[in-house]
């Protein structure tokens, strides 16, 4: 079975331009999140999808950041003009259950520069 | 709001001898307690994780954790280290109020042969 696939691997660009990070979760799970660490630091929740639907987006930094999660399949994380402070690892995470028990399985996370 | 404390950023530990890595948490309501371990340039793996019942759970790689509620504490021991259980190790906590994982820093184990 495949694992939670995140795209790319690395990013870098210049201050000001566009990124879109793409993640597939595992077959059949409903739930989706976004995380991101920045060097050295905690790994921030971002947001959760259930299917298609945005459960809790209460940890997007701004309005620079749009996630979606079109059919309830893949979900993409555009960030758009991108930041200096916006470098980081983004990991993407997904998981079956619905309550609050299950583990969540982690991609390897998409690495973002921005110079 | 709910948070994680890993108070050391580094462990070292010398093959064979016992490891323990630390966590204390703050969380309003009954806590979820995870530990995840990542090595060099993979994903978040899932080690174990803590809902409720018996205060010591055991886990992937032969790694267990004791559910401390009086000290609010969540320690990652292993009895006996090996070199390839170097990695850096995260603690998580969920409230039972949501769905997101609140990481600590992250703490990197050593184990030197």
């Amino acid at each position: 079975e495949a694992g939670v696939t995140q795209f790319p691997s690395h990013s870098v660009i210049e201050k000001g331009q566009t990124v879109t990070l793409r993640c597939d979760p595992i077959s059949g799970h409903d739930n989706l999140y976004w995380y991101r660490r920045v060097m050295g630091k905690e790994i921030k929740f971002l947001l959760h999808f259930v299917k298609e639907s945005k459960q809790d987006e209460s940890g997007m930094p701004n309005n620079r950041f749009l996630a979606e999660r079109t059919g309830g399949t893949y979900s993409t994380l555009k960030v758009q003009p991108a930041e200096l402070e916006d470098s980081g690892v983004y990991f993407c995470a997904s998981s079956q259950l619905t309550g609050k028990t299950g583990e969540l399985f982690f991609g390897e996370g998409s690495r973002l520069t921005v110079l | 709001a709910q948070s994680v404390a890993q108070p050391e950023d580094q462990v070292n530990v010398a093959e064979g001898n016992p490891l323990t890595v630390k966590c204390t948490y703050s969380v309003s309501g009954n806590p979820y307690l995870f530990w995840y371990v990542q090595y060099p340039n993979r994903g978040l793996q899932f080690l174990l994780k803590y809902i409720t019942g018996d205060n010591l759970v055991k886990g992937s790689y032969g790694f267990e954790a004791e559910f401390n509620k009086s000290q609010t504490s969540f320690h990652l021991k292993k009895p006996s280290a090996l070199v390839s259980d170097s990695a850096l190790y995260f603690c998580a906590v969920r409230a039972d109020s949501g769905y997101a994982l609140n990481f600590g820093k992250g703490t990197s184990l050593l184990v030197t042969p």
